[in-house]
């Protein structure tokens, strides 16, 4: 079964850029989509966008103009990268396999908090 | 404001069933058979438990089912358990520049 782990900064001031890695193991990278998802505490889930191996992708409107997501398949990973962070971008970002607009292998997630 | 609409809390006794509804358009639950309901608990990551409207994944108890009729998807959960007390969500595929969108999330209490 495929396993998912997210890694980066658990803290990073405002303005600056998060960058987030996701780790795919117990299976291959290709062939799927891959998406980020994040919650803040107490909130729902917010999807933030995918990639799909080919490098193509697609992001939420809402954060589309902070995103920027790639794919390295030679090391089973895929990133995010979302900048002028502020306050609001706190939460725990979640990394995820994409079959089709549903969501079966998860990251644990990791919690990003945004402060000086 | 999420883009699909769930009650924010149910509650059940064990042994009985609850529906959880979700609400959207003909623009995301109404027109695609790509709805999905998760099951999460607390400090723990979501769980696939039912995708493409009512399909289980390998695994999850036939205890859980999933239907839709017109904008409204449903989950329903029979013979309440006490380990099913958990935050669900649901989930759409939308044709609007979204492309995904989630439901508010409901709380299952099981009393």
């Amino acid at each position: 079964q495929v396993q998912l782990q997210e890694s980066g900064p658990g803290l990073v001031k405002p303005s600056e850029t998060l960058s987030l890695t996701c780790t795919v193991s117990g299976g291959s990278i290709s062939s799927y989509y891959w998406s980020w998802i994040r919650q803040p505490a107490g909130k729902g889930l917010e999807w933030i966008g995918r990639i799909y191996t080919s490098g193509s992708t697609n992001y939420n409107p809402s954060l589309k103009s902070r995103v920027t997501m790639s794919v390295d398949t030679s090391k089973n990973q895929f990133s995010l990268k979302l900048s002028s962070l502020t306050a609001a971008d706190t939460a725990v970002y979640y990394c995820a396999r994409d079959s089709s607009v549903w969501y079966d292998s998860w990251g644990q997630g990791t919690l990003v908090t945004v402060s000086s | 404001q999420s883009a699909l609409t769930q009650p924010a809390s149910v509650s059940g006794s064990p042994g009985q069933s609850i529906t959880i509804s979700c609400t959207g358009t003909s623009s995301d639950v109404g027109g695609y058979n790509y709805v999905s309901w998760y099951q999460q608990h607390p400090g723990k990551a979501p769980k696939l438990m039912i995708y493409d409207v009512s399909n289980r994944p390998s695994g999850v108890s036939n205890r859980f089912s999933g239907s839709k009729s017109g904008n409204t998807a449903s989950l329903t959960i029979s013979g309440l358990q006490a380990e099913d007390e958990a935050d669900y969500y649901c989930c759409s595929y939308s044709s609007s520049s979204t492309l995904v969108v989630f439901g508010g999330g409901t709380k299952l209490t099981v009393l």
